[in-house]
């Protein structure tokens, strides 16, 4: 079975920092690869997706993520995160050979102090 | 436009009380997930339905679990005589290709 792994459970950062959240699968076969967050008191949104084509994928916010296929990662990055980018991240992973359900990491609990 | 919307947004019930979690989706999307999100975990995979059919019912728990779309658009999530570990929050998401999903807001149930 797929499984998907976050290795940072709670990050503290100050404002203007930069961060890196990781993602780790493992799953052998052809993936799509997505971020979501949850704002407080909101519904998960979707950051960004890969599906093919560049691995580098740009999403809302400054948010970026890099696939690594040989390291089956899909790390999370960026250069400066704001206040109100305190949220809970979560990476996801559908397997062509798995059905259509996304598999979720544990999720990344960020906090950043103003 | 309107997005998922999931009815209640709260649910409190009693030890082996029977509970239905509503979903609406998207107008127009044909996919439809639910997942369940217990404390400090991520969402949980439960069913996955293509239209009117349950295409994928693998991450459903136990037969106390069940879930229909009759008409192919909202769908319910119905729980039989309910268990405390079946409290945690119960997310619907939907689709138009089976690409990205659109989360709903959940429901949070919890069983006393």
């Amino acid at each position: 079975a797929q499984s998907v792994s976050q290795h940072n459970h709670h990050v503290i950062l100050s404002e203007a920092a930069s961060l890196e959240l990781g993602c780790n699968y493992s799953y052998g076969g052809t993936v799509n690869l997505f971020w979501y967050v949850q704002y407080p008191g909101q519904h998960l949104q979707l950051l960004l997706k890969y599906f093919s084509g560049d691995p580098l994928v740009k999403g809302i916010k400054g948010f970026e993520a890099e696939f690594i296929k040989s390291k089956f990662s899909f790390n999370l990055r960026k250069p400066s995160v704001q206040w109100s980018d305190t949220a809970e991240y979560f990476c996801a992973v559908r397997s062509n050979n798995a059905g259509n359900m996304l598999t979720f990491g544990g999720g990344t609990r960020l906090m950043v102090k103003p | 436009g309107a997005g998922v919307s999931q009815t209640p947004s709260n649910k409190v019930t009693e030890k082996g009380k029977y509970v239905e979690l509503r979903c609406d989706p998207i107008s127009g999307h044909t996919a439809l997930y639910w997942y369940r999100q217990s404390l400090g975990q991520g969402p949980e995979f439960l069913i996955y339905f293509q239209g009117t059919g349950a295409a994928d019912d693998s991450g459903l728990p136990n037969d106390r679990f069940f879930a229909v779309r009759p008409e192919g658009s909202v769908s319910t999530l119905k729980i039989q005589r309910t268990e405390r570990g079946d409290s945690a929050v119960y997310l619907c998401a939907s689709s138009p290709t089976g690409n990205e999903q659109f989360f709903g807001p959940g429901t949070r149930l919890t069983v006393l």
